[in-house]
């Protein structure tokens, strides 16, 4: 099987305008989540989707958000963007016992 | 709150010797995941090993084993034989319903 792809693997994006960054899970694989990295904040949870509908939401404020299509595949929204929105991006997708990680998308907001 | 605590930052190893990893968490649930997470340099995550906690016996994958003590809220990550492909920064998870609880990470190097 495939894995979780994520495009683009690198962007780079200047304050004040919004990003949108892509997720393909893992063939059959229902629930997909996004996590933001961070060398000062480390890997925090921003939120899960399954079946279209958001399950779980981490603490971020409201300029992330997200959206899952019917074929499970899955998009991110950052409006706005900050210096500090610089991160690594991971989308991780899971059947229920273990997510599995996609590569990233390497953001850089100058 | 739920909290994963890895008190070591950077560990070194020489290659085939066997390290320890430690781990510690907090959650009030009784019923929960564990997972032992590795990010070498290219940035992927791999899902090493799980442990669910209502298992007593400690999960092994390979020369990967943990030590799960469930009353002491530990959960620590043996690697034998180790390998120089084995260096990268490794994460301690707690799974909280679909959300990934994440400790700091420790760095492991393995030295040839």
């Amino acid at each position: 099987k495939a894995g979780v792809t994520q495009t683009p693997r690198y962007l780079i994006k200047t304050r004040g305008q919004q990003v949108t960054l892509s997720c393909s899970p893992i063939s059959g694989h229902r629930s997909v989540s996004w996590y933001q990295q961070t060398p000062g904040q480390g890997l925090q949870f921003l939120f899960e989707y399954f079946s279209e509908t958001q399950r779980n939401k981490g603490n971020f404020p409201g300029r992330f958000s997200g959206r899952q299509f019917s074929n499970s595949r899955s998009e991110m929204n950052v409006s706005t963007l900050e210096l500090g929105d610089s991160a690594l991006y991971l989308c991780a997708s899971s059947l229920g016992l273990g997510q599995y990680f996609g590569p990233g998308t390497r953001l850089t907001v100058l | 709150a739920q909290t994963v605590t890895q008190s070591q930052p950077e560990m070194s190893v020489q290659e085939a010797e066997t390290v320890t990893l430690s781990c510690t968490y907090d959650t009030s649930e009784s019923n929960y995941y564990l997972f032992w997470y590795k990010q070498p340099p290219s940035r992927q995550m791999i899902l090493v090993i799980r442990q669910e906690a209502y298992k007593q016996q400690n999960a092994t994958e390979n020369r990967f084993s943990v030590n799960f003590q469930k009353a002491a809220k530990s959960f620590s990550l043996k690697i034998s034989d180790s390998q120089l492909g084995d260096t990268a920064m490794y994460f301690c998870a707690l799974d909280q319903g679909g959300k990934l609880i994440f400790g700091q990470g420790t760095e492991l190097s393995v030295k040839p």
